[in-house]
């Protein structure tokens, strides 16, 4: 069974950093794209961003771009997110997730999430 | 900027039959943004439903399907259940690597 699990979440000030991991198991992980979506707390789901499956593409919603950096290492089945500049605004559960991004687009398996909370 | 409408809230009886929808702000939604479903219930990952705007996840029953009902992603869920009850999200593939999610459907079974 596909699992994806997330850590490095956690309390962290304004202006602080924080990377995230999401360990993936049991698929070929250098065979998909991978997304991180976010959920701040009572609020609906966030596309924050994704890679390639080289990581030769990467993307982001406009509110991270300069702030936050996604990356994975294939020989670690590892996806992270490096968090700068941190804003009360980027409170949130962060999940990753596996991502088909050709021929169809969707997101099929889910993590169970990591908290960050930016406050002072 | 790109919003995702559905609806903030809707109400089903159980065995009832309830359509979901997904507009965009601005246009018409169509296959060419791979519309997808997703169904969370509080304090847990989103499950996977429908995909490529019709295309149901592994393991969904058959009661839920996705469409197009005019300019709109649709979800249907057929004979609701109790356990229907949750929170639902569209997302939209806008192109370019770019994907944005609706602010979700919270749908009560009643």
């Amino acid at each position: 069974e596909v699992q994806l699990v997330e850590s490095g979440g956690g309390l962290v000030q304004p202006g602080g950093s924080l990377r995230l991991s999401c360990a993936a198991s049991e698929f070929t992980f250098d065979n998909y794209w991978m997304t991180w979506v976010r959920q701040a707390p009572g609020k609906g789901l966030e596309w924050v961003a994704n890679i390639k499956q080289d990581g030769s593409e990467k993307y982001y919603v406009d509110s991270v771009k300069g702030r936050f950096t996604i990356s994975r290492d294939n020989a670690k089945n590892s996806l992270y997110l490096q968090m700068n500049s941190l804003r009360a605004e980027d409170t949130a559960v962060y999940f990753c997730a596996r991502t088909y991004s050709s021929s169809w687009y969707f997101f099929d398996y889910w993590g169970q999430g990591t908290l960050v909370t930016v406050s002072s | 900027q790109t919003v995702v409408t559905q609806e903030p809230s809707f109400s089903v009886s159980p065995g009832g039959t309830v359509t979901l929808t997904c507009g965009l702000s601005s246009g018409s939604v169509s296959s060419n943004y791979y519309p997808s479903w997703y169904q969370q219930t509080p304090g847990q990952a989103p499950r996977t439903l429908i995909y490529s705007t019709n295309t149901r996840s592994s393991g969904v029953p058959d009661r839920f399907s996705g469409s197009i009902l005019g300019n709109k992603a649709a979800l249907t869920i057929t004979g609701a259940q109790a356990d229907d009850e949750s929170d639902y999200y569209c997302v939209l593939y806008m192109g370019s690597g770019l994907w944005v999610f609706g602010g979700g459907t919270k749908l009560t079974v009643l």
